[in-house]
């Protein structure tokens, strides 16, 4: 079963610009999640997203968002891009929402850099 | 909130040496708890689990009990090997709108030949 998959795997983008990053889960996996991952800040939660519906949101800014569509496949998105932003960008997938037993599974990542 | 806190690093071990990873955690109500490994230019994968208290996860050597008296989930493996050089991240979930992922900051073990 192929795992989670993340396009593109680098980014470079300047100051001011817009981005998408794409996720796809494994397959039969119905819940997606964000992370963001940076030297200083570690690991943070971005928003999870479940049957297309985001059921829980971390602490980022409204320039943070995402979707998922119908064959559960994640985008998120930034707009008005900032050098802080530059991090890896994990995608995770998981069964289903809510349930603290399920495992999430980690795509590659996308990198980043906002010059 | 939740909140994980793992020993400082980084470690530096030789071959064949015995490894602890230090993890504690505070949560409300039942977390499960999780050991990732990530390995340079890679995403984070999953090494081991525990859903309740008293549970041992177990994956390629490696070992981490449950211990909800201590609020702990130590990682440990009896004989480190030089492809385990990587950062582990332990990491806990709960229920609900405590259903995301809180990580540890994250230590980077070196093993050396």
């Amino acid at each position: 079963k192929a795992g989670v998959t993340q396009t593109p795997r680098y980014l470079i983008k300047t100051r001011g610009q817009q981005v998408t990053l794409s996720c796809s889960p494994i397959s039969g996996h119905r819940s997606v999640s964000w992370y963001q991952q940076t030297p200083g800040q570690g690991l943070q939660f971005l928003f999870e997203y479940f049957s297309e519906t985001q059921r829980n949101k971390g602490n980022f800014p409204g320039r943070f968002s995402g979707r998922q569509f119908s064959n559960s496949r994640s985008e998120m998105n930034v707009s008005t891009l900032e050098l802080g932003d530059s991090a890896l960008y994990l995608c995770a997938s998981s069964l289903a929402a809510g349930g603290r037993t399920y495992e999430q599974y980690f795509g590659p990542g996308t990198r980043l850099t906002v010059t | 909130g939740d909140s994980v806190t793992q020993m400082e690093g980084p470690v530096t071990l030789s071959e064949e040496a015995f490894l602890t990873i230090n993890c504690t955690y505070t949560a409300t109500g039942y977390p499960s708890l999780f050991w990732y490994v990530q390995y340079p230019g890679e995403g984070l994968q999953l090494l081991l689990k525990a859903t309740k208290a008293d549970d041992k996860g177990s994956n390629k050597g490696f070992e981490a009990t449950y211990r909800k008296e201590t609020t702990s989930f130590h990682l440990e493996k009896g004989s480190v090997q030089v492809s385990d050089s990587a950062v582990y991240f332990c990491a806990l979930r709960g229920t609900g709108a405590n259903s995301k992922l809180t990580f540890g900051k994250g230590i980077t073990l070196s093993v050396r030949p």
